[in-house]
């Protein structure tokens, strides 16, 4: 079964930095890749998609990348800020097969000092 | 506005009861889902439905029920023989790409 993993549970960065979240998945790639924020007690927001054949995906201070060879995702947060400070969950979507799922990793909770 | 509503935010149970939550989308999604979600598992699929009347099993199924009688409603029932239905539950909807979530509800069971 696909595995999907968030690099770390926990991610602490000063105030300013750029945050660089990472997402790794086993055996195939999937039709998409999408971001998600989660906020304590909250339902998860959509952030962005990225499609097997795009590499590189931006908005405003966000930047998602996909690497079908690494098979892995990075999630940047350029200038990041106490109010980005959330978890952030990588999915994948196979959609591309009809089946409209997305298997969620666990999550990275970003924090700031 | 539109957007997922879930009622109630917070529900309590005792043991060997079924409850059952509520999930209302005005966005005119075909497909419909609900995850559970506790401490460090991430998000997991129990049910999912792509049209009215037509629903599938997730990952974790057992001990839950779902209906999808109108295409605006998917409600699910939490049975007496889930084991461990103390959790956060987040229902979403889609057109097949980014899903929007609900607020969730969170079920406790004493």
């Amino acid at each position: 079964s696909q595995k999907i993993e968030q690099n770390s549970e926990a991610l602490n960065i000063q105030e300013g930095k750029t945050a660089t979240l990472t997402c790794n998945y086993t055996n195939y790639s999937p039709a998409y890749l999408q971001w998600y924020r989660q906020d304590p007690g909250r339902g998860p927001v959509f952030l962005l998609l990225i499609r097997e054949n795009e590499k590189e995906k931006r908005k405003e201070r966000l930047k998602v990348t996909f690497d079908t060879t690494l098979k892995q995702s990075l999630f940047h947060i350029t200038a990041s800020q106490p109010a980005d400070s959330a978890t952030y969950l990588c999915a994948l979507d196979y959609s591309g097969a009809g089946s409209y799922q997305l298997t969620f990793g666990k999550g990275t909770k970003l924090g700031h000092t | 506005d539109g957007g997922i509503t879930q009622s109630p935010k917070y529900l309590f149970r005792k043991e060997g009861q079924n409850v059952t939550l509520s999930c209302e989308q005005n966005l005119n999604h075909d497909a419909m889902y609900w995850y559970r979600q506790d401490p460090g598992q991430g998000l997991r699929l129990i049910y999912y439905s792509q049209i009215v009347n037509d629903f599938q099993k997730g990952d974790i199924a057992e001990g839950y029920s779902v209906s999808r009688e109108k295409k605006e409603s998917f409600p699910l029932t939490v049975t007496s023989a889930q084991k461990n239905p103390t959790a956060f539950y987040l229902c979403a909807s889609s057109t097949g790409g980014e899903q929007y979530f609900g607020p969730g509800t969170r079920l406790t069971v004493t």
